[in-house]
């Protein structure tokens, strides 16, 4: 069976540190990896998407990197704000099958508070 | 730009009544889209995968009579809650998959539709 998970379920941080969420998955054979920020009661926002041939990507602070082959990826935060306080997601795309695109499957979530 | 919309944004509706609602993408033509559910303090769960021109794929436990989806366009997929009753009250988000040539698809979310059963 194809699973996301999530560590921490929640974390918070005072501003200012740097901090690193953590995402596995129980199947390698993946076509992409996106991490998402979810404020309350809204929409997802999508922060990075890694394809499977990439190591890792950037924006801004953040940095998302994968490692098929130990099924995980992590996002890591700089220097973390109290805007940046969310629920951060993670979605594996899972080959269906040969070149066939399978769904996205979501982790749990990670709630993040970042107190000033 | 990969835009994908959704209207409405929220709805009220009584117990038993049908609630109709819209997941288009705005720049982009979509043979695929999808259906998620999420319920308060949990994360997305797909519910069905809507494909243009043929019958919706609905992920198990999903009753397929109660959450009716049409993709009569490539830039249209509707999900249609039929005989809503409060349980059946969440935020429901669509996601619409813009394929890129030379590349591998990726999902664009819409913003997504609360739905409140009375």
């Amino acid at each position: 069976k194809q699973e996301v998970t999530q560590i921490p379920a929640a974390l918070s941080v005072p501003e200012g540190e740097n901090l690193v969420l953590n995402c596995s998955f129980t199947d390698s054979a993946i076509y992409n990896l996106q991490w998402f920020r979810q404020d309350p009661g809204k929409g997802l926002t999508s922060l990075l998407l890694i394809q499977s041939s990439q190591r890792e990507q950037t924006s801004g602070r953040l940095n998302a990197s994968l490692d098929k082959s130990s099924g995980r990826s992590t996002l890591y935060i700089a220097a973390s704000q109290p805007g940046d306080s969310a629920t951060y997601l993670c979605a594996v795309g899972f080959w269906a099958g040969g070149t066939s695109y399978g769904k996205l499957t979501f982790g749990q979530g990670t709630i993040l508070t970042v107190h000033p | 730009g990969a835009v994908v919309s959704q209207h409405p944004s929220w709805v009220i509706c009584k117990s038993g009544t049908s609630v109709k609602i819209e997941c288009r993408s705005l720049d982009f033509q979509a043979t695929t889209m999808f259906w998620y559910r999420q319920f308060p303090k949990q994360s997305l769960m797909l519910m069905a995968t809507s494909n243009e021109g043929s019958k919706a794929t609905y992920e198990q436990g999903v009753e397929k009579d109660k959450f009716l989806i049409n993709h009569a366009s490539l830039t249209l997929s509707t999900l249609t809650v039929t005989s809503a009753h409060p349980e059946d009250s969440s935020f429901y988000i669509c996601s619409a998959r813009k394929e890129l040539a030379g590349e591998v698809d990726t999902q664009y979310f819409g913003p997504g539709t609360r739905l409140t059963v009375l």
